[in-house]
C-alpha cells in the first residue's frame, strides 16, 4: 500500500544548528510533497510545497528537497530556534484529492 | 481572509451516544472539504472528503458518516459512538493543493 515514513523518534538540536528531517515514500511516486508544522492540540499548518520536477524549495529558513530516486524528501530548519520546536508532518498529494500523511517527527530545539 | 471554524473543541460522550461534528470556513467559496482523525502517535487519517454541496467520498468505511448541507457547512456525524472513535478530529480546506486545518475536536468516548 501506498506509504509515507517518518522518523518517529524525536529530534533534539541545539539552538542555531541546521535540523533535517527526513521523509520517505514507499509503492507510489507522488506528484507533490508537503510539510506541515503541528503544535501540541493544534492543526497542522501548512509550510511548504514541493512539486516532483522541482529538486529544491526554500522560504525564509526552510529549504525542502524531492529526490524521486531516493524516493524521499527532506526538510531542513537553519539557525534553529526554541520557538521552531513542534512535530513536521509529510504529506503527499495524488491526483487532487488524495492526501497520505507521515506520523511526523517531533523536533526540539534546546537553549 | 480565510477562515476555519470547528465546534466544539473538547466532547466527552459515552459508548453509544451519538454525534456530530461541525465545521465551516469562511472567506472562500467552493472549497474541497476533509476530515481526518489523529489518534495518539498516529498520522492523519482521511475519514471523508467532497469537492461540492452534497457530493461527499468516504475514505474509510466505519460508522462515521459526513454531509455538505451548504457549500461552506460540512459535518460529521455518528449514530452509535464506539470506544474505537476516540480521537482528535480534524476538518480542512484546500483550494489547490495546500490544506488548512482548523483547530480540531478533542473526542473522548467513555
Amino acid at each position: 500500500s501506498q506509504k509515507i515514513e517518518q522518523n518517529s523518534e524525536a529530534l533534539n538540536i541545539q539552538e542555531g544548528k541546521t535540523a533535517t528531517l527526513t521523509c520517505n515514500y514507499t509503492n507510489y511516486s507522488p506528484a507533490y510533497l508537503q510539510w506541515y508544522r503541528q503544535d501540541p492540540g493544534r492543526g497542522p499548518v501548512f509550510l511548504l510545497l514541493i512539486r516532483e520536477n522541482e529538486k529544491e524549495k526554500r522560504k525564509e529558513r526552510l529549504k525542502v528537497t524531492f529526490d524521486t530516486t531516493l524516493k524521499q524528501s527532506l526538510f531542513h530548519i537553519t539557525a534553529s530556534q526554541p520557538a521552531d520546536s513542534a512535530t513536521y508532518l509529510c504529506a503527499s498529494v495524488s491526483g487532487t484529492y488524495k492526501y497520505i500523511f507521515g506520523t511526523g517527527t517531533r523536533l526540539k530545539v534546546l537553549a | 481572509s480565510q477562515t476555519i471554524h470547528q465546534w466544539p473543541a473538547t466532547l466527552v460522550q459515552p459508548v453509544g451516544s451519538p454525534l456530530s461534528l461541525e465545521c465551516t470556513v469562511e472567506g472562500t467559496s467552493n472549497p474541497n472539504l476533509y476530515w481526518y482523525r489523529q489518534a495518539a502517535g498516529r498520522g492523519l487519517q482521511l475519514l471523508f472528503y467532497s469537492v461540492g454541496i452534497g457530493q461527499i467520498s468516504s475514505e474509510v468505511p466505519q460508522n462515521l458518516s459526513a454531509s455538505r448541507p451548504q457549500d461552506r457547512q460540512f459535518i460529521l456525524s455518528s449514530k452509535k459512538l464506539l470506544l474505537s472513535d476516540s480521537g482528535f478530529y480534524l476538518c480542512a480546506w484546500s483550494a489547490g493543493y495546500e490544506q488548512y486545518f482548523g483547530p480540531g475536536t478533542r473526542l473522548t468516548v467513555t
